[in-house]
């Protein structure tokens, strides 16, 4: 099973900060990653697929960038709206499909 | 519009058995496979289980194989999951989540909102 480890747990910010998570994969997942966002009380929300392909109707400040083992998803300037728990998720090697712990953005 | 809506959420005790639905529109239901992904209140997320988009092919996680079977119904655009032989560990909300592909895992590109099972005493 592939272990997805998160970066880190919770991160403070300002509104129009920008705000850099991490995921890493005890091995390699390739390009095969996704990043997803969930606010309290919501389901999760697709961000960004194949490390970094942008779901449809997502903002461009969300980015993803990496491959391997080492992954960032990136929020170039913070909105009201983007204070969530973010996961990432891996489909390289499976079952199981296997999420990170989560990484909340607090506002600082 | 893609929806999903999970039902069948309820409070049942340890041992005991549960069905979900998923209701499924706005998509063509029999080209994708479909997945149940669960989140225990306050966790994180766990992918349970999938089904391919004929039924044909179905996975599980370890921590519900052999007591979770997965199941579909593409006349009625529905998705089911038996669940026996409860836990206590498995509450959670359960939700469905749509593949953008059809026969293997990758990523969940729509969400439904979740039912909530609790398994208590």
């Amino acid at each position: 099973e592939i272990v997805m480890t998160q970066s880190p747990g919770t991160l403070s910010v300002s509104p129009g900060e920008r705000a850099t998570l991490s995921c890493r994969a005890s091995q390699s997942v390739s390009s095969n990653l996704a990043w997803y966002q969930q606010k309290r009380g919501q389901a999760p929300r697709l961000l960004i697929y194949d490390a970094s392909t942008r779901a449809t109707g997502i903002p461009a400040r969300f980015s993803g960038s990496g491959s391997g083992t080492e992954f960032t998803l990136t929020i170039s300037s913070l909105q009201s709206e983007d204070f969530a728990v973010y996961y990432c998720q891996q489909y390289n090697n499976w079952p199981p499909l296997t999420f990170g712990g989560g990484a909340k953005v607090q506002i600082k | 519009e893609v929806q999903l809506v999970e039902s069948g959420g309820v409070v049942v005790q340890p041992g005991g058995s549960l069905r979900l639905s998923c209701a499924a529109s706005g998509f063509s239901f029999d080209d994708y496979a479909i997945h149940w992904v669960r989140q225990a209140p306050g966790k994180g997320l766990e992918w349970v289980s999938l089904i391919s988009r004929d039924g044909e092919s179905t996975y599980y996680a370890d921590s519900v194989k052999g007591r979770f079977t997965i199941s579909r119904d593409n006349s009625k655009n529905s998705l089911y999951l038996q669940m026996n032989s409860l836990r206590t560990e498995d509450t959670a909300f359960y939700y469905c989540a749509k593949d953008p592909g059809r026969y293997t895992g990758s990523y969940f590109d729509y969400w439904g909102q979740g039912t909530l099972v609790t398994v208590s005493s």
